[in-house]
């Protein structure tokens, strides 16, 4: 089947403008997971979605992040007045179950944000 | 709280060498442990996980063997092939299920 997609695969903005970024999870996975990957670093935790509501978002770096998943499947990321530093590959990640350590995340390819 | 700190790379080897990744963790409570893998222009793929103590994780000739009394996950293989070549990234489950990963090791395996 089909497996998590993200959209765009690269999106170049100017200093402080407004962006939205898309992640469309396995189908019936209800946990889904952003995290952001900094060049040579390993993917850092940002928000995490049980069904509609946001169970966890205390990964998110200040206000101007926000995310939401509406419907309980396609999610999408915000990211208001963006600044050079946060330029960086943006991950989405579901999984069948939440809270439950051991439940393997699938990986989409990611958004690579550059911020001019 | 929690991290995870691995082995810095690059990693070069020539094909057929043994690898080891090292891997350590701190963390309240008793996270499950994983190995990622990131190959040239994938995305990041599960490639072995431990959930307690002492088991050991195994896939594709990749080992790590959850070790909680020096809080690691090493990752090993006998016999690396140039296909190996990725960036391998190892992490412990957050009290969420989120994933706390460590910086990753870059793999490079010569013919």
């Amino acid at each position: 089947g089909a497996g998590v997609s993200q959209t765009p695969s690269n999106k170049v903005t100017e200093k402080g403008k407004y962006v939205e970024l898309r992640c469309d999870p396995i189908s019936g996975h209800t946990a889904l997971y952003w995290y952001r990957q900094s060049l040579g670093q390993g993917p850092e935790f940002l928000i995490y979605f049980q069904g509609t509501g946001a169970a966890d978002d205390s990964g998110l770096p200040n206000d101007r992040f926000f995310a939401v998943r509406p419907e309980g499947s396609v999610s999408t990321l915000k990211i208001q007045r963006t600044e050079r530093g946060d330029s960086a590959m943006y991950l989405c990640a579901s999984s069948h179950l939440a809270a439950y350590s051991y439940n393997e995340q699938f990986f989409g390819p990611g958004t690579r944000l550059t911020v001019l | 709280g929690d991290s995870v700190t691995q082995m810095e790379g690059p990693v070069t080897l020539s094909e057929e060498a043994f690898l080891t990744i090292n891997c350590t963790y701190t963390a309240t409570g008793y996270p499950s442990l994983f190995w990622y893998v990131q190959y040239p222009g994938e995305g990041l793929q599960l490639l072995l996980k431990a959930t307690k103590a002492d088991d050991k994780g195994s896939n594709k000739g990749f080992e790590a063997t959850y070790r909680k009394e020096t809080t690691s996950f090493h990752l090993e293989k006998g016999s690396v092939q140039v296909s190996d070549s990725a960036v391998y990234f190892c992490a412990l489950s957050g009290s969420q299920g989120n994933l706390i990963f460590g910086k990753g090791t870059k793999l490079s395996v010569k013919p």
